[in-house]
């Protein structure tokens, strides 16, 4: 079974400029999360989708940051404009079914602001 | 929400020794507590998860301890390896994950 796929693997911008993540869950799994992971600290979750519909994000900072999933399946996580401190690695996870279930990681964007 | 304590920070030992890592929530409404390692430049990955109706949970050298009244949960690894380096993170999951601060455990040979 292929795993959560991201891609870039890594970007560099410069604060201001905007930037943009894709995600491809697990075949089959329902629910996808974002979560932002800055150096030295736990992921912290920014947005999960229901299939096409969003759960929680409440913790998405909404005057940068914006994300959709609109058939379902792949997702993009957008920051527009960036700052200094959105520089972290961005981990998409995807779970058969909403809670309590395990949730698996893709391999991350590592971003940097530059 | 949910707030996720994990201690410690860093934790070094020796190989064959054991290591312990604990975590307290503060939802009581949460069932679910999953524990991740992750290697450096690596993804987190599930190592063992323990659910609100069970208290204690063993995979090998892993086990997981869940104490609802308290809200507490463990992580203890026997017979260390150097490969069981890393950072471990606990998780706390009601309507969303919270993951813990995350604890570096060294093992040196």
């Amino acid at each position: 079974e292929a795993g959560v796929a991201q891609s870039p693997r890594y970007k560099i911008i410069e604060k201001r400029q905007s930037v943009a993540f894709w995600c491809n869950p697990i075949s089959g799994h329902a629910t996808l999360y974002w979560y932002q992971q800055i150096l030295g600290q736990g992921p912290k979750l920014l947005i999960q989708f229901q299939n096409n519909g969003v759960v929680d994000d409440s913790q998405l900072p909404k005057d940068r940051f914006s994300a959709e999933r609109l058939k379902g399946v792949d997702s993009t996580l957008k920051i527009q404009p960036a700052k200094l401190e959105d520089s972290a690695v961005y981990l998409c996870a995807s779970s058969l079914v909403l809670q309590g279930e395990t949730q698996y990681f893709g391999p991350g964007t590592r971003l940097l602001v530059l | 929400g949910e707030n996720v304590e994990q201690h410690p920070s860093t934790l070094s030992v020796q190989e064959g020794d054991s290591a312990v890592i604990k975590c307290t929530y503060s939802d009581s409404a949460s069932n679910y507590f999953p524990w991740y390692k992750q290697e450096l430049g690596k993804r987190p990955q599930l190592i063992i998860d323990i659910r609100s109706n069970v208290g204690e949970k063993k995979d090998q050298r892993i086990a997981v301890t869940l104490n609802k009244t308290a809200k507490h949960f463990s992580l203890h690894i026997t017979e260390t390896q150097p490969e069981d380096s890393a950072v471990y993170f606990c998780a706390s999951s009601g309507n969303m994950l919270t993951f813990g601060g995350g604890t570096r455990l060294m093992v040196k040979p």
